[in-house]
Parts: C-alpha cells; sequence; structure tokens
C-alpha cells in the first residue's frame, strides 16, 4: 500500500527557514496538501495543490513537488509556525496522511 | 463563516454502534464534497472516508470498510458517519471536513479545506 513519509521532527531558529519534506513513490505525479495543527486545535490547510496557499495563510509559508518528495518551506519561521504538519495525497481512491512533523522553534 | 459542529461521540463498549453528526452552515452544503478524519490519542491524523456531493461516490479507508457507512442530507446540510462493530483501535477524536471546489473523479478528490472541532469516540469496556 501506498505510504507518505515525513521526519519525525524539524527545528529551526526564529527568522530562519523550516523545510518540512514529504516522500512517496512518484509523489511528483499527485497533487499534496499540507496541514498545520497546533495543540488542541483542529488542522488549518496552508498549502494545496502542490504550491497554492488559501486565503489567510501567509506567504512565508511555500511548497514543491517533484520526484519523490514534496516540500513544504516555512521562510523567516515565527514563534507562532510551531505545530505539527501532515502532508497528504491521494493514491487509488484512497487518501493517504503522512506521520506528521513536528516543527520547533528554537 | 463556514462551521461544521459534530455530534454523537462518547464511550460505546466493543463490537457497539456510533451514529456521528455533523450540521454545517455557511457555505452551500450540496455543492461540495465531505469527509470524516480521526486522530488517535497523541496521535497523526488518518483519513475515514469521504462522499462526493450528490452522495453518488463514497470512498474509505481499508481499517473501516465494511463497519463504518458515510452518508449525507442534503436538505438538512448535516453529515453522518455509520460506525458498527466498534474496536478498541476505533477510540480517536472524529473531525468532520468540507472538501474543496471541484469533484472527486479518478480517484482523488479536492483538499480538505475546513475542518470541524471535533467530537471524541471512546471504545472500551
Amino acid at each position: 500500500s501506498y505510504e507518505l513519509t515525513q521526519p519525525p521532527s524539524v527545528s529551526a531558529s526564529p527568522g530562519q527557514t523550516a523545510s518540512i519534506t514529504c516522500s512517496g513513490d512518484r509523489l511528483g505525479d499527485k497533487y499534496v496538501s499540507w496541514y498545520q495543527q497546533k495543540p488542541g486545535q483542529s488542522p488549518v490547510l496552508v498549502i494545496y495543490q502542490d504550491r497554492k496557499r488559501p486565503s489567510g495563510i501567509p506567504e512565508r509559508f511555500s511548497g514543491s513537488n517533484s520526484g519523490n518528495t514534496a516540500t513544504l518551506t516555512i521562510s523567516g519561521t515565527q514563534s507562532m509556525d510551531e505545530a505539527d504538519y501532515y502532508c497528504q495525497a491521494w493514491d487509488s481512491s484512497t487518501a493517504l496522511f503522512g506521520g506528521g512533523t513536528k516543527l520547533t522553534v528554537l | 463563516e463556514v462551521q461544521l459542529l459534530e455530534s454523537g461521540g462518547g464511550l460505546v463498549q466493543p463490537g457497539g454502534s456510533l451514529r456521528l453528526s455533523c450540521a454545517a452552515s455557511g457555505f452551500t452544503f450540496s455543492s461540495y464534497g465531505m469527509s470524516w478524519v480521526r486522530q488517535a490519542p497523541g496521535k497523526g491524523l488518518e483519513w475515514v472516508s469521504t462522499i462526493s456531493r450528490n452522495s453518488g461516490t463514497t470512498y474509505y479507508a481499508d481499517s473501516v470498510t465494511g463497519r463504518f457507512t458515510i452518508s449525507r442530507d442534503n436538505s438538512e446540510s448535516t453529515l453522518f458517519l455509520l460506525m458498527n462493530n466498534l474496536r478498541a483501535e476505533d477510540t480517536a477524536v472524529y473531525y468532520c471536513a468540507k472538501v474543496g471546489s471541484g469533484s472527486c473523479s479518478g480517484g482523488s478528490c479536492p483538499p480538505i479545506d475546513y475542518w470541524g472541532q471535533g467530537t471524541l469516540v471512546t471504545v472500551s469496556s
């Protein structure tokens, strides 16, 4: 069965760039979405169709997807960006989430 | 403003049944697909099921196929999840979620763009 793999944790200092990867077989052939979830809150869509930002999402959030890897990039990371991030894609009529990455802003 | 309000969660014994409901408002419910996503305590997100806007197409995770049934009432702007033969591993917060613009086709659907606050289902004796 298809799987999406994310690193369990990523850290970044305030103002630096944080990159979170999501890997899967030929993932570049699929659309990837990214969700942010803060403790005790529901997830929020931050990137869809690989690189599009919903209304209200800051420009510092960007995405890319090629080959076997999709990447969520947060430029100029802020303390408010500390959260769990999940990638998501569809494969064979099944929606899949990655295991999640905890972003720590040190 | 999109609002999704889940209800129906609670404590149920293994092998029991439960029906979750999700009352939607703030958008034209009949124009969008809807999904259920769950999250076990301290764990990640797990997709459960998606239904197209006219109920013509439904998708299920392998882990719930044959036990869970997703349905909707467009006249009442309400989404349902009937859960039968519940297991301990079904214990989770269940989120109702709105699917974005576009149709489900070719085995995939648009991304979820809004989430409810979730309702906790606990399966335990």
